[in-house]
């Protein structure tokens, strides 16, 4: 089966710069990742996604990149914002394998 | 469209006591799925049914029972409640069960606790 994890459990960020929140998973076999945004005390959002045939995609404010080499991807956000303070958490999968979710990162914007 | 909506919001039992977490979409998704969130944990799977009077074990099923009499409608029941069931659960619907390609829609959550 696959695990899907994070790299670190909290990320400090100054408002306006970039952040880059990291994910690990191990099953090679894994074709799609999705990105979710979990503020306090609500659901999680999802934010993008990414299949293995793409290393690279964009969105508003934000790009994932995906290095299958080394089954890493990573959620980069751009001129961060006090809303963008939250748990997010990578979700990685393949074929007819149900997503397997990680644990998340805080991100706390500093104003 | 208000999407997946779980009721309530906030619970309290004692140990022993049963309830129902209710679920409804209203996206007429096949897929519709209950998770829980515990500290230090990713979400895990605790059933899930792929349509109309279809339901399966996910990962932590134990001490949960689902059903699943509409599209619509996809209740959580714990039987007897533990302390071990203090959780955040979400209940989530999505086009397709498999994982690519696949969006999943969550509720807001519902915060239980067992005394």
């Amino acid at each position: 089966g696959e695990s899907v994890g994070l790299h670190l459990p909290t990320l400090s960020v100054q408002e306006g710069d970039n952040s880059i929140i990291n994910c690990a998973y191990s099953n090679s076999a894994s074709d799609y990742f999705i990105w979710y945004k979990q503020e306090s005390g609500k659901g999680p959002q999802f934010i993008i996604d990414i299949r293995s045939n793409m290393d690279k995609r964009q969105g508003q404010r934000v790009t994932v990149l995906l290095n299958k080499t080394v089954k890493h991807l990573s959620l980069q956000i751009a001129a961060t914002q006090p809303g963008d303070s939250a748990v997010y958490f990578c979700a990685g999968g393949g074929g007819n394998e149900k997503l397997t979710f990680g644990t998340g990162t805080r991100l706390t914007i500093i104003p | 469209n208000a999407g997946v909506t779980q009721t309530p919001k906030f619970q309290v039992l004692k140990t022993g006591q049963s309830m129902t977490l209710q679920c409804a979409q209203d996206m007429n998704h096949e897929y519709m799925s209950w998770y829980r969130q515990d500290p230090g944990m990713g979400l895990r799977l605790i059933h899930y049914s792929v349509g109309a009077g279809i339901t399966d074990q996910g990962e932590v099923p134990n001490g949960y029972n689902v059903s699943r009499s509409t599209t619509e409608d996809f209740p959580l029941r714990l039987l007897s409640a533990a302390p071990s069931q203090t959780s955040v659960y979400f209940c989530a619907s999505s086009n397709s069960l498999s994982a690519s390609g696949n969006t999943i829609y969550f509720g807001e959550g519902s915060w239980l606790t067992v005394v």
